[in-house]
């Protein structure tokens, strides 16, 4: 069974479109974060959730929106798509052990 | 701000030797230090994890250590097998857990 899965796994649209990644854990933990890697490899975090309530949000743009409808979900929309948005988006999750589990990745390329 | 330096260039070893990976920070203490592996196309996976008042931990042919006066960790991979080849990842806790710094990772490449 897959602990954090994402969909889709590639993602390639036009500029000025939405979009919008879902992310789900059957692990039962409780905080869920979205990550942003770019080009050059840095993992960077956008958002932190616990218990469906948003914790951190690393001053990102509004155009993202994180929507958490329970533990297990933790959804990614973008409105407006910019070229500097194309990246890999990483879900993931965390217990009380103290390790994160990430999903798959999603990339994302914007034209 | 928070920085966490890795080397940046690729660390190519011969199999069966040992690869150590450096992982420096600044401007904190924090409460424990993650180690994930990353192969290309997938998520970061967990390795190990160290608390401050622990110096070593090992897991099979891994090993970390963490010196909070230095502010590094060292990520020890023993009897190296091409397998190994990777980019590994630290990962620094703040704000009670609910936020993580990454370092930029280093790619090791073990030859045959």
């Amino acid at each position: 069974d897959t602990a954090v899965s994402q969909t889709p796994k590639y993602l390639v649209t036009q500029m000025g479109n939405d979009k919008s990644i879902k992310c789900e854990q059957n692990l039962g933990h409780d905080t869920m974060y979205w990550y942003k890697q770019d080009s050059k490899k840095f993992l960077k975090i956008m958002f932190s959730y616990n218990n469906k309530e948003l914790i951190i949000n690393e001053t990102v743009p509004n155009r993202f929106s994180p929507k958490s409808p329970d533990k297990a979900h933790l959804n990614l929309h973008i409105n407006s798509l910019e070229l500097g948005d194309s990246a890999v988006y990483f879900c993931a999750s965390m217990g009380s052990t103290d390790t994160q589990y990430f999903g798959p990745g999603t990339r994302l390329t914007v034209l | 701000s928070q920085k966490i330096e890795q080397n940046s260039e690729a660390l190519n070893i011969q199999e069966g030797k040992t690869a150590t990976l450096t992982c420096n920070y600044t401007n904190y203490s924090p409460a424990y230090l993650q180690w994930y592996r990353q192969d290309p196309g997938r998520g970061p996976v967990f390795l190990l994890l160290i608390r401050e008042n622990e110096k070593e931990k090992r897991k099979e042919r891994l090993k970390v250590t963490f010196d909070t006066t230095l502010k590094q960790s060292l990520f020890h991979i023993t009897a190296s097998q091409p397998a190994d080849s990777a980019t590994y990842l630290c990962a620094l806790p703040l704000y009670n857990f609910n936020k993580f710094y990454f370092g930029s990772g280093t790619k090791l490449n073990v030859k045959p």
